[in-house]
């Protein structure tokens, strides 16, 4: 089974300024997924940004952009210029990937960290 | 395309009747998701359909959860009889396994479901 762990509940940051979530993850799998979502007050799961692990260039995706490192088991998410519309729970997800078998009861299943909570003050 | 689509939006029952949520997933999907979202537990995967069948439905927590899809754009999550600590925030997702790999889960706004 998979694992995945946020170890930062809470999070603040100025406007402006840069800050880096932290997602660790525990798997015996080689081809799988990685995502960030994020969950602002309205509690709409919003995606982010979307890693294959088989890929070794970070994804960005404008002012977003991840730290993969596939050997420690690690996927940050650093967010550049940071705006009050970033206020919001974010959350590290893990998705494994069967090539061989697209209907085998893992494929799709994503299994989610606790959430880090970003705060982004003016 | 309006994306996935959840109602009702707020639910407040009381202990003992019969919920029913729906979700209408985004079109062409054919890939469907039932989560759970609670504070002691986070989000947690209830069920999921492929093509409209069941493929996994090892985290409905129990008899009193079922969940339908009788066709590609529809899908329904009951529960019966309701309890207080199945209040939570209860959201559907689809995505398209495409060959290319596009498994990107995209979330209605979920239901928030209130037992007394």
């Amino acid at each position: 089974a998979q694992t995945v762990t946020q170890s930062q509940p809470e999070m603040s940051v100025q406007e402006a300024e840069t800050v880096t979530l932290s997602c660790t993850y525990d798997t015996s799998e080689s081809n799988y997924y990685l995502f960030w979502y994020k969950q602002p007050p309205s509690r709409q799961m919003i995606l982010v940004i979307r890693q294959e692990a088989y890929k070794q260039q970070n994804a960005t995706e404008n002012r977003f952009s991840v730290n993969f490192q596939k050997a420690a088991k690690s996927f940050s998410l650093k967010i550049s210029d940071s705006q009050l519309g970033d206020t919001a729970m974010y959350f590290c997800a893990f998705m494994k990937h069967d090539l061989m078998y697209a209907g085998g009861t893992s494929y799709g299943k994503l299994t989610f960290g606790q959430g880090t909570i970003l705060t982004v003050h003016p | 395309d309006a994306g996935v689509i959840q109602s009702p939006r707020h639910e407040v029952t009381e202990m003992g009747q019969e919920v029913t949520l729906r979700c209408k997933p985004i079109s062409g999907h054919d890939y469907l998701f039932w989560y759970r979202q609670t504070m002691m537990r986070g989000l947690e995967l209830l069920i999921y359909f492929n093509n409209n069948v069941p493929i996994d439905d090892s985290g409905m927590p129990e008899d009193r959860f079922s969940a339908k899809m009788p066709n590609a754009s529809f899908s329904t999550l009951k529960i019966q009889p309701s309890e207080p600590r199945d209040s939570a925030v209860y959201f559907c997702a689809s995505s398209l396994i495409a060959p290319q790999g596009q498994e990107t889960q995209y979330f209605g706004p979920g239901t928030r479901l209130l037992v007394l």
